[in-house]
């Protein structure tokens, strides 16, 4: 079945620091493929997206792109702000599947001033 | 604009007595649904899932129910709680695969 495994966390850095979290998934098909944003005590926000090989997705200065050839979508940020504090999901989507996603188990990210 | 409500924010229940959360859309129609719980300081796992009023398909067996019976709304139920069933619960909903979801702001449910 379609799984994803996200980089074990906590990870923790200061204001200004890059940021990578390593994302890695398993798909019988082409999946889509997302990163979530989790606040505490907050639902998931979607934050970037990416439906096809290749494809870059960005919002707020975060970056991942799609690369079907190591099965990979690595979240990137040149510049961490003690606001990006939150914990991140990656989750891949299979069009035939109801919808459904399948979820990484989340990276927390804490950023230092 | 499309939005999703749930409620209530935050919910303490004993053990052994009935649960009902509830969720609702706005602004979009034959929405797929989902209900997600989130143990903590721990990834989804997702309960619930429907595409359409009264079809309910469950991913794990558990003393959860999920109904439908409108098109935008969502429930989730139990006749006698656990204590391993406090958690967050999430709702959420898309219209299609590739555009991901959309989720509710979540309940904080602790049984006692």
């Amino acid at each position: 079945g379609d799984s994803v495994t996200q980089m074990e966390g906590p990870v923790t850095l200061s204001e200004e620091a890059f940021l990578t979290i390593n994302c890695t998934y398993t798909a019988t098909g082409y999946p889509s493929l997302f990163w979530y944003v989790q606040y505490p005590g907050e639902g998931l926000q979607l934050l970037l997206k990416a439906t096809k090989a290749d494809d870059k997705g960005s919002n707020k200065g975060f970056e991942a792109t799609y690369r079907k050839e190591t099965t990979s979508f690595h979240l990137e940020k040149g510049s961490v702000q003690v606001s990006d504090s939150a914990v991140y999901f990656c989750a891949l989507s299979e069009g035939s599947n109801a919808g459904k996603s399948t979820f990484g188990d989340g990276t927390t990210l804490t950023v230092k001033p | 604009s499309q939005t999703i409500h749930q409620w209530p924010a935050t919910l303490v229940q004993p053990v052994g007595s009935p649960l009902s959360l509830e969720c609702t859309v706005e602004g979009t129609s034959n929405p797929n649904l989902y209900w997600y719980r989130q143990a903590a300081g721990r990834g989804l796992q997702l309960l619930f899932y429907s595409v359409g009023i009264g079809q309910i398909s469950s991913e794990v067996p558990q003393n959860l129910s999920a109904s439908r019976p409108q098109d935008r709304q969502f429930i989730l139920s139990s006749k006698k709680l656990l204590l391993s069933d406090s958690g967050f619960y999430l709702c959420a909903w898309n219209s299609e695969a590739a555009r991901g979801y959309t989720f509710g702001s979540g309940t904080r449910l602790t049984v006692v």
